[in-house]
Protein backbone atom coordinates (compact mmCIF):
# COMPACT_ATOMS: atom_id res chain seq x y z
CA UNK A 1 0.00 0.00 0.00
CA UNK A 2 1.27 3.62 -0.46
CA UNK A 3 1.79 6.14 2.11
CA UNK A 4 4.53 7.77 4.42
CA UNK A 5 6.93 5.73 7.06
CA UNK A 6 8.70 7.48 9.58
CA UNK A 7 11.29 5.89 11.54
CA UNK A 8 12.29 4.79 14.48
CA UNK A 9 8.75 5.59 16.33
CA UNK A 10 10.04 6.31 19.23
CA UNK A 11 13.42 7.46 20.13
CA UNK A 12 15.92 9.05 23.17
CA UNK A 13 18.83 11.13 22.87
CA UNK A 14 21.17 12.31 25.00
CA UNK A 15 21.74 15.62 25.12
CA UNK A 16 24.79 17.21 22.84
CA UNK A 17 23.63 14.18 20.39
CA UNK A 18 22.45 14.42 16.95
CA UNK A 19 19.64 12.46 15.72
CA UNK A 20 18.14 11.86 12.75
CA UNK A 21 14.22 10.56 11.51
CA UNK A 22 13.60 9.07 8.54
CA UNK A 23 10.43 10.01 6.58
CA UNK A 24 9.70 7.94 2.96
CA UNK A 25 7.06 8.04 0.81
CA UNK A 26 6.08 5.78 -2.22
CA UNK A 27 3.16 7.94 -3.27
CA UNK A 28 5.54 9.73 -6.09
CA UNK A 29 4.86 13.16 -3.98
CA UNK A 30 6.64 16.30 -5.21
CA UNK A 31 6.37 18.42 -1.95
CA UNK A 32 7.30 17.31 1.60
CA UNK A 33 7.30 18.80 5.41
CA UNK A 34 7.84 17.83 8.59
CA UNK A 35 6.06 19.38 11.44
CA UNK A 36 6.85 19.26 15.27
CA UNK A 37 3.75 18.80 17.55
CA UNK A 38 3.63 19.80 21.17
CA UNK A 39 0.94 19.24 23.57
CA UNK A 40 -1.88 21.88 23.37
CA UNK A 41 -0.17 23.58 20.07
CA UNK A 42 -0.84 22.95 16.77
CA UNK A 43 1.43 22.20 14.19
CA UNK A 44 4.41 23.96 13.65
CA UNK A 45 6.57 23.86 10.58
CA UNK A 46 10.31 22.84 10.48
CA UNK A 47 11.01 22.38 6.91
CA UNK A 48 9.67 21.81 3.96
CA UNK A 49 10.74 20.63 0.14
CA UNK A 50 8.62 21.09 -3.29
CA UNK A 51 11.12 19.23 -5.70
CA UNK A 52 13.97 17.23 -5.03
CA UNK A 53 17.77 19.08 -3.96
CA UNK A 54 15.33 21.49 -2.65
CA UNK A 55 14.12 22.91 0.48
CA UNK A 56 13.06 25.79 2.23
CA UNK A 57 12.71 26.36 6.51
CA UNK A 58 9.35 26.89 8.37
CA UNK A 59 8.55 28.51 11.21
CA UNK A 60 10.69 26.76 13.75
CA UNK A 61 13.98 25.73 11.64
CA UNK A 62 16.82 26.75 14.13
CA UNK A 63 18.36 23.70 15.73
CA UNK A 64 17.08 21.03 12.49
CA UNK A 65 18.42 20.10 9.33
CA UNK A 66 16.87 18.39 6.28
CA UNK A 67 17.99 16.86 3.05
CA UNK A 68 16.36 16.15 -0.35
CA UNK A 69 18.75 14.08 -2.19
CA UNK A 70 15.58 11.28 -3.59
CA UNK A 71 11.81 12.61 -4.49
CA UNK A 72 10.80 9.12 -1.90
CA UNK A 73 12.77 10.22 1.28
CA UNK A 74 12.82 13.59 3.60
CA UNK A 75 15.42 13.11 6.30
CA UNK A 76 15.50 15.29 9.65
CA UNK A 77 18.35 15.80 12.08
CA UNK A 78 17.49 17.17 15.30
CA UNK A 79 21.07 18.60 16.48
CA UNK A 80 22.14 19.59 19.51
CA UNK A 81 21.93 23.06 18.99
CA UNK A 82 17.74 22.53 19.24
CA UNK A 83 17.14 23.30 22.59
CA UNK A 84 13.78 21.72 23.02
CA UNK A 85 13.87 18.93 21.12
CA UNK A 86 11.48 16.60 23.13
CA UNK A 87 7.98 16.52 20.78
CA UNK A 88 6.41 14.59 18.65
CA UNK A 89 7.49 14.92 15.20
CA UNK A 90 5.39 14.32 11.78
CA UNK A 91 5.96 14.18 8.46
CA UNK A 92 3.71 15.00 5.37
CA UNK A 93 3.66 15.03 1.55
CA UNK A 94 1.21 16.36 -0.76
CA UNK A 95 1.20 15.87 -4.86
CA UNK A 96 2.23 19.16 -5.65
CA UNK A 97 1.05 22.38 -5.00
CA UNK A 98 -2.28 22.59 -5.13
CA UNK A 99 -2.84 18.79 -4.27
CA UNK A 100 -5.79 18.12 -2.30
CA UNK A 101 -5.11 15.64 0.38
CA UNK A 102 -2.13 16.15 3.11
CA UNK A 103 -1.05 12.60 3.69
CA UNK A 104 0.96 12.35 7.18
CA UNK A 105 2.84 9.49 8.52
CA UNK A 106 2.34 7.80 11.92
CA UNK A 107 4.60 10.18 13.84
CA UNK A 108 8.12 9.56 15.86
CA UNK A 109 8.39 10.49 19.86
CA UNK A 110 11.69 12.25 20.51
CA UNK A 111 12.78 12.44 24.18
CA UNK A 112 15.71 13.71 25.13
CA UNK A 113 17.36 12.46 28.01
CA UNK B 1 -1.89 36.94 9.83
CA UNK B 2 -3.01 34.26 8.96
CA UNK B 3 -4.36 32.20 11.45
CA UNK B 4 -6.41 29.43 12.43
CA UNK B 5 -8.55 28.74 15.68
CA UNK B 6 -10.61 26.22 17.16
CA UNK B 7 -13.30 25.47 19.81
CA UNK B 8 -13.97 24.39 21.86
CA UNK B 9 -10.31 22.96 22.89
CA UNK B 10 -12.10 19.82 24.78
CA UNK B 11 -14.94 18.04 24.71
CA UNK B 12 -16.78 15.32 26.39
CA UNK B 13 -19.46 13.90 25.43
CA UNK B 14 -21.79 10.76 25.96
CA UNK B 15 -21.44 7.71 23.21
CA UNK B 16 -24.41 7.84 20.65
CA UNK B 17 -24.66 11.70 20.91
CA UNK B 18 -24.18 14.58 18.36
CA UNK B 19 -21.62 17.29 18.73
CA UNK B 20 -20.51 20.31 16.69
CA UNK B 21 -16.82 21.39 16.50
CA UNK B 22 -15.81 25.16 15.27
CA UNK B 23 -13.26 26.40 13.31
CA UNK B 24 -12.49 29.94 12.61
CA UNK B 25 -9.93 31.35 10.38
CA UNK B 26 -8.33 34.42 8.52
CA UNK B 27 -6.23 32.93 5.86
CA UNK B 28 -6.33 34.26 2.60
CA UNK B 29 -6.34 33.87 -0.18
CA UNK B 30 -8.46 31.35 0.56
CA UNK B 31 -7.79 27.56 -1.17
CA UNK B 32 -9.18 24.92 1.03
CA UNK B 33 -10.19 23.58 4.46
CA UNK B 34 -9.32 20.40 5.76
CA UNK B 35 -10.62 18.71 8.52
CA UNK B 36 -8.37 15.40 10.16
CA UNK B 37 -9.00 13.34 13.27
CA UNK B 38 -5.92 12.30 15.07
CA UNK B 39 -6.04 9.74 17.21
CA UNK B 40 -3.15 9.97 20.19
CA UNK B 41 0.31 9.11 19.05
CA UNK B 42 -0.67 8.97 15.45
CA UNK B 43 -0.66 10.60 12.16
CA UNK B 44 -3.73 12.82 11.42
CA UNK B 45 -6.28 11.17 8.72
CA UNK B 46 -8.05 13.29 6.63
CA UNK B 47 -11.82 13.67 6.74
CA UNK B 48 -12.98 16.07 4.45
CA UNK B 49 -11.71 18.88 2.37
CA UNK B 50 -13.39 22.03 1.12
CA UNK B 51 -13.19 24.41 -1.58
CA UNK B 52 -14.28 27.93 -1.48
CA UNK B 53 -17.67 26.93 -3.76
CA UNK B 54 -18.66 24.30 -1.03
CA UNK B 55 -21.13 24.24 1.48
CA UNK B 56 -21.19 21.07 3.03
CA UNK B 57 -19.46 17.58 2.92
CA UNK B 58 -20.19 14.53 4.40
CA UNK B 59 -18.17 11.39 5.28
CA UNK B 60 -19.90 8.72 7.33
CA UNK B 61 -21.39 10.62 10.51
CA UNK B 62 -18.87 13.47 9.77
CA UNK B 63 -20.58 16.15 8.40
CA UNK B 64 -18.40 20.05 7.10
CA UNK B 65 -19.54 23.30 6.60
CA UNK B 66 -17.95 26.06 5.45
CA UNK B 67 -19.15 29.35 5.17
CA UNK B 68 -16.76 30.93 3.12
CA UNK B 69 -17.95 34.45 3.94
CA UNK B 70 -17.87 34.55 7.86
CA UNK B 71 -14.54 32.19 7.13
CA UNK B 72 -16.37 30.03 9.84
CA UNK B 73 -16.34 25.84 9.57
CA UNK B 74 -18.11 23.32 11.26
CA UNK B 75 -17.72 19.65 11.70
CA UNK B 76 -20.67 17.58 13.12
CA UNK B 77 -20.24 14.28 14.28
CA UNK B 78 -23.72 12.24 14.39
CA UNK B 79 -24.21 9.64 16.88
CA UNK B 80 -20.61 9.34 18.52
CA UNK B 81 -18.91 5.95 18.88
CA UNK B 82 -15.66 5.69 21.58
CA UNK B 83 -14.03 5.45 18.38
CA UNK B 84 -14.55 8.88 17.78
CA UNK B 85 -12.28 9.58 20.82
CA UNK B 86 -9.44 11.80 18.82
CA UNK B 87 -8.15 15.14 18.33
CA UNK B 88 -9.47 16.82 15.29
CA UNK B 89 -7.72 19.34 13.33
CA UNK B 90 -8.97 22.05 10.91
CA UNK B 91 -6.24 23.14 8.49
CA UNK B 92 -6.59 26.26 6.15
CA UNK B 93 -4.82 26.35 3.34
CA UNK B 94 -3.58 29.47 0.99
CA UNK B 95 -3.20 29.87 -2.47
CA UNK B 96 0.00 30.90 -2.47
CA UNK B 97 3.68 29.27 -3.45
CA UNK B 98 5.47 27.65 -0.83
CA UNK B 99 4.53 27.06 2.39
CA UNK B 100 0.69 26.83 2.32
CA UNK B 101 -1.00 25.47 5.65
CA UNK B 102 -2.18 26.75 8.20
CA UNK B 103 -3.06 24.45 11.11
CA UNK B 104 -5.34 24.99 14.49
CA UNK B 105 -4.55 23.68 17.43
CA UNK B 106 -7.36 21.43 17.33
CA UNK B 107 -9.86 19.92 19.66
CA UNK B 108 -9.60 17.32 21.57
CA UNK B 109 -13.02 15.13 21.79
CA UNK B 110 -13.68 12.26 23.97
CA UNK B 111 -16.56 10.32 23.75
CA UNK B 112 -17.37 8.37 26.89
CA UNK B 113 -19.75 5.05 27.31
Amino acid sequence: DGGITQSPKYLFRKEGQNVTLSCEQNLNHDAMYWYRQDPGQGLRLIYYSQIVNDFQKGDIAEGYSVSREKKESFPLTVTSAQKNPTAFYLCASIRSLGGNTIYFGEGSWLTVV
Amino acid sequence: KNQVEQSPQSLIILEGKNCTLQCNYTVSPFSNLRWYKQDTGRGPVSLTIMTFSENTKSNGRYTATLDADTKQSSLHITASQLSDSASYICVVSARITGNQFYFGTGTSLTVIP
